[in-house]
This record gives C-alpha cells, structure tokens and sequence, in this order.
C-alpha cells in the first residue's frame, strides 16, 4: 500500500523566511504533484513533477524530485502573507492519486 | 479551462437518509474520482472510474456506491448517511494525456449528517 507523508503539518513563517516542506512515499512512482488549497476552496495545481531530479519553480515556490530517495520538497523564498494556504503532496500509483496529510502553511508578518 | 461543478456547496441530512452527490465535468475526460477531505487525514479515495459504466473502489468505498451512466457526470450516493461520513467531498477529473494523471478539482461539497 502506497503511503505518503508530508512534514511538516503545520508551518508557521515570518515574512520573508525561507522553508521546506517535505514528502515522503513508500513505493516507486515517477509522478508527483503539488496543491495548494486556499481556505474553503477546491484544490489548485501547482507542479507536476515526472521525473528523478525535475526541479519547477514559480514565483517563490519551488518542487523538486528525488525519486531514488522517493523524497519531494516544496521550497519556499521569502514568504509572504498571499501564500498562507495548505499544501499538499500526491503521488501516482495505478492511474489513481496518493495524498500526503497537508501542510496548513500561514505566513505572519 | 477545465470546469467540474459539484450539486451543492453545502448540504446537511439526516442520519439515515439516502443522499446523492452530482459531479459534472465538461472537458471529456476519462476518469473521474470521488474523494472525502477530513482535517489531519488529507484526501482519501473513496471510488473512481474510468468509463462510463466502470467502478473501482477506492481506499474506502465502505458506505458509498457510485454511478457513472454518462461520461461527463459521476455520482456519488451514500445509501444510509451516518454522522461519521459529516466531510468535505470533493470530485476530479483527469485526461491521461501523456500519462499526467493530472486531476482537476470542483469547488468540494461540505456535508453534515446530523
């Protein structure tokens, strides 16, 4: 059974400090994706990651792979408030989705 | 752009009483999923389906069926709603272009049994 965990679940930045967030999951997979859910909204895609070392970034968000270490990080640049939301991870196995708990992100100033 | 709606944002019911939530995709594609989102626990699979008519369940389908009698619409129906299924519901769609698997969300349906 195909588990993936994120750490940390809860994250709590000051503006413009820089983080990790890391996914961890216990089987092969060569695809990994990124969400971002804003409080009371659906999910919103950030990065697709499809291969060992792919490495995305957009604004100050940026995902990398590892898929020897079975290891995704989502790097975060100088925080700023319009970020604070829940991150998840996911993993594909079988044409279906594998999701890591969520990490409740808010950035203070 | 990619749009799938859900039936309701917000529905409460009874203990006991037979509920049906609607997911409406209109970009064609293949599979859709149904998923439940509770605090802590992140998104659990509870069924999906690649084509009209096909099922599979998910990581827990216990309490649920499904309906796919078109292909841009999936239901899901709890037969007899209990308080342990109060969630956020939430649907996706995906096209396998090139194997993406990338899933599209509706706006999630927040049920409370009562």
């Amino acid at each position: 059974e195909l588990k993936v965990e994120q750490n940390p679940l809860f994250l709590s930045m000051q503006e413009g400090k820089n983080y990790t967030i890391y996914c961890n999951y216990s089987t092969t997979s060569d695809r990994l994706y990124w969400y971002r859910q804003d409080p009371g909204k659906s999910l919103e895609s950030l990065f697709v990651l499809l291969s060992n070392g792919a490495v995305k970034q957009e604004g100050r968000l940026m995902a990398s792979l590892d898929t020897k270490a079975r290891l995704s990080t989502l790097h975060i640049t100088a925080a700023v408030h319009d970020l604070s939301a829940t991150y998840f991870c996911a993993v594909a196995s079988y044409g279906k989705l594998t999701f890591g708990q969520g990490t409740i992100l808010t950035v203070h100033p | 752009d990619v749009k799938v709606t859900q039936s309701s944002r917000y529905l409460v019911k009874r203990t006991g009483e037979k509920v049906f939530l609607e997911c409406v995709q209109d970009m064609d594609h293949e599979n859709m999923f149904w998923y439940r989102q509770d605090p802590g626990l992140g998104l659990r699979l509870i069924y999906f389906s690649y084509d009209v008519k096909m099922k599979e369940k998910g990581d827990i389908p216990e309490g649920y069926s499904v309906s796919r009698e078109k292909k841009e619409r999936f239901s899901l129906i709890l037969e007899s709603a209990s308080t342990n299924q109060t969630s956020m519901y939430l649907c996706a769609s995906t096209l396998l272009a090139g194997g993406l698997y990338e899933q599209y969300f509706g706006p999630g349906t927040r049920l409370t049994v009562t």
